[in-house]
């Protein structure tokens, strides 16, 4: 079965610094690898995905992550962030062979202080 | 925009009375899914249904049903509804081009509160 472990319930930054999110997956065979962020009052929107090829993704607002194989992760890193980027982060990972049900992390909640 | 609406979007009610959730897609979407959200627990999924009248449960469907009587709309009810379930719930379906891969949209929650 397949797990997701983010270890950072919170974080905090300061306007204008980097961000890393780390999540962490287990999973047996090459994944599917997704970050979704949650506005406050708001739905899960996609922020970038891997299935495949270049590790290292592009995702909407300036974000991307690299996946690691070695490592079974795939953490989210932004050079600048902004008041905006304030929200809840969950990682989540579809199994490559076929599967309906992704499993999600717990979530990061980030915190931007000005 | 996957064309997903919860209704209704905020709902208080007392333990024990029956609550229905309605989600409807308008994109003919054939996986749709019913998860809840609590702190430190993240998404945990309660149903999901992959066809009419096709429906399967997830991790936390104790306490739940649901119905899918055609492709746009997916019901979750809570038959008697106690202050465990007191949550935010989220609609999510998987599209045709991302079927298989378990990307998913989601609605934009419905928020119960039971007192």
């Amino acid at each position: 079965a397949q797990s997701v472990t983010q270890p950072d319930i919170h974080i905090t930054v300061s306007e204008g610094a980097s961000l890393e999110l780390r999540c962490n997956y287990s999973y047996g065979a090459t994944p599917y690898l997704f970050w979704y962020v949650q506005s406050p009052g708001q739905g899960l929107q996609l922020l970038l995905k891997y299935f495949s090829g270049d590790t290292l993704v592009q995702g909407i607002k300036g974000f991307e992550a690299e996946f690691k194989r070695s490592q079974s992760s795939f953490n989210l890193r932004k050079p600048s962030v902004h008041w905006s980027d304030a929200a809840e982060y969950f990682c989540a990972v579809g199994a490559s062979g076929g599967s309906y049900i992704p499993t999600f992390g717990r979530g990061t909640s980030l915190i931007v202080h000005p | 925009d996957a064309g997903i609406t919860q209704s209704p979007r905020h709902k208080v009610t007392e333990t024990g009375t029956p609550v229905t959730l309605r989600c409807h897609q308008t994109e003919n979407h054939r996986y749709m899914y019913w998860y809840r959200q609590d702190p430190g627990h993240g998404l945990r999924l309660i149903h999901y249904s992959y066809g009419v009248k096709d429906t399967d449960k997830g991790e936390v469907s104790d306490g739940y049903s649901v119905s899918r009587s055609k492709t746009e709309d997916f019901l979750l009810t809570l038959e008697s509804a106690t202050s465990s379930q007191t949550s935010v719930y989220f609609c999510a379906i998987t599209s045709g081009s991302t079927l298989n891969t378990g990307e998913l949209f989601f609605g934009e929650g419905s928020r119960l509160t039971v007192l």
